[in-house]
Parts: C-alpha cells; structure tokens; sequence
C-alpha cells in the first residue's frame, strides 16, 4: 500500500463546468476526511466517512459539493456549476478506527477555475 | 470549537540558526497533535506525531513539545538549512465527535543561505 493516492492532481475548468475528484485511502482504514486549503491558509475541514456512512459536514460544503463513498472504500468528491471561488488544493486524510490513530494525507488535487 | 493559532506567520532566518515554531490550540481534549511541511503547491508531508500522553518527539534535527495543559505545542528545528525552507502546519485530532483534525494557518519560513 502506498498511502493515500488522490486524482487528478491538478485539474484546470472553465466556471460553471462540474468537476469530480477521487480520493482512495489506505486500504485498511475506516475514516475518510476531505479538507479544502485556499492560498495563505490552513486546510479546512469539509466532510467526514465512517465506511460508507458520511457522518459530518462543514458548514463550508454548500449544495454544489457533494461527497459519496460506495462500499466504504474511494471516495469521490464533486463540485457542480463551479465558481472561481472553489479554486483550491482539495485533500483527502485516512485514518483507522481508534483513539490515537494518525491521520495519513494524500498529496492533493489542486484546482484553478477559469 | 477547537481553534488552532501558529506564531509567527512568516520567518525569515540565516542558514545554520536554530529556531521555534509555535503552535496553541483552544481545547485540550486532544488525542495528538501533528506537525507537518507543505512546500508551495504540493501536499502535506507529515513531520511528527504527538500522542497526547508525550511530552515531545524527535526527528534528526526536529524536536517537537507538546503541552496539553496549556495548549501548545513548539517545533525546534536546529541548524536550519535553505531545504527547510518551506509553509509548517500544525494540527490537533480533537476527541469526541469524529475525531476530526484542526489545521493552524501555518508558518512560512525562508532560510536564507
């Protein structure tokens, strides 16, 4: 298993086009989390995945975003009717069930909207 | 909510200074906190790991301290490199709920050769 692997890594759209990302996590582990990072600042929280189930939500997922996980294995994140304001590094963390367990980080799929 | 804050925001240093990165977090119920390094426009590559039971860890020339009590957490790096240059992240897993991760806004440090 090489970790967390996320795709595309970079992905260029026009506004208004739907765009669709995927996440999958080490092979083993339970949790899921998406977090969206903007220039300048720390990733944000945006949604979490107990196996299939998707337990949370931030406040910053509006109704264009929307994150599924078949089968409790990749997950994939897409964002409808794209807006400049979505450009961001979108990553993907998983982690196994447990108390003091690490939160391992894919690399990132960058997004530029046009 | 659990807040994260890093100091200072921006570093620039001489190469071969040794220097701190610091990190506070608003609730100490926390299982680990993690310190990571963000290179512009890639990902994260994680540093250390705190359990919360830890007073610190080390990594060849990074130590790491964490402080639950008071909330803070500190990144030693000793005899800085121009390869240090780079954004730390420091972020706590929170207990209760969903164990969700919490990101401080970072330090950019530049060493300078």
């Amino acid at each position: 298993d090489t970790g967390v692997s996320q795709n595309p890594r970079h992905k260029i759209t026009k506004r208004g086009q739907n765009v669709t990302f995927r996440c999958d996590p080490i092979s083993e582990h339970n949790r899921l989390y998406w977090y969206r990072q903007t220039l300048g600042q720390g990733p944000e929280f945006l949604t979490y995945f107990q196996n299939e189930a998707q337990l949370e939500k931030s406040r910053l997922l509006s109704d264009r975003f929307s994150a599924e996980r078949p089968k409790g294995s990749f997950s994939t994140l897409e964002i409808q009717r794209t807006e400049q304001g979505d450009s961001a590094m979108y990553l993907c963390a998983s982690s196994p069930t447990g108390a003091n367990t690490e939160a391992f980080f894919g690399q990132g799929t960058r997004l530029t909207v046009v | 909510k659990q807040e994260v804050t890093q100091i200072p925001a921006a570093l620039s240093v001489p190469e071969g200074e040794n220097l701190v990165l610091n990190c506070s977090f608003t609730d100490s119920a926390i299982y680990n906190l993690q310190w990571f390094r963000q290179d512009p426009g890639k990902g994260l590559t994680s540093l250390l790991l705190i359990q919360s039971s830890q007073r610190e860890q080390t990594s060849g020339r990074l130590n790491a301290s964490l402080d639950k009590s008071s909330g803070r957490s500190t990144l030693y790096i000793a005899a800085s490199q121009p390869g240090d240059s780079a954004t730390y992240l420091c972020a706590v897993k929170s207990q209760g709920g969903y164990q969700k991760v919490t990101f401080g806004t970072g330090t950019k440090l530049q060493v300078i050769p």
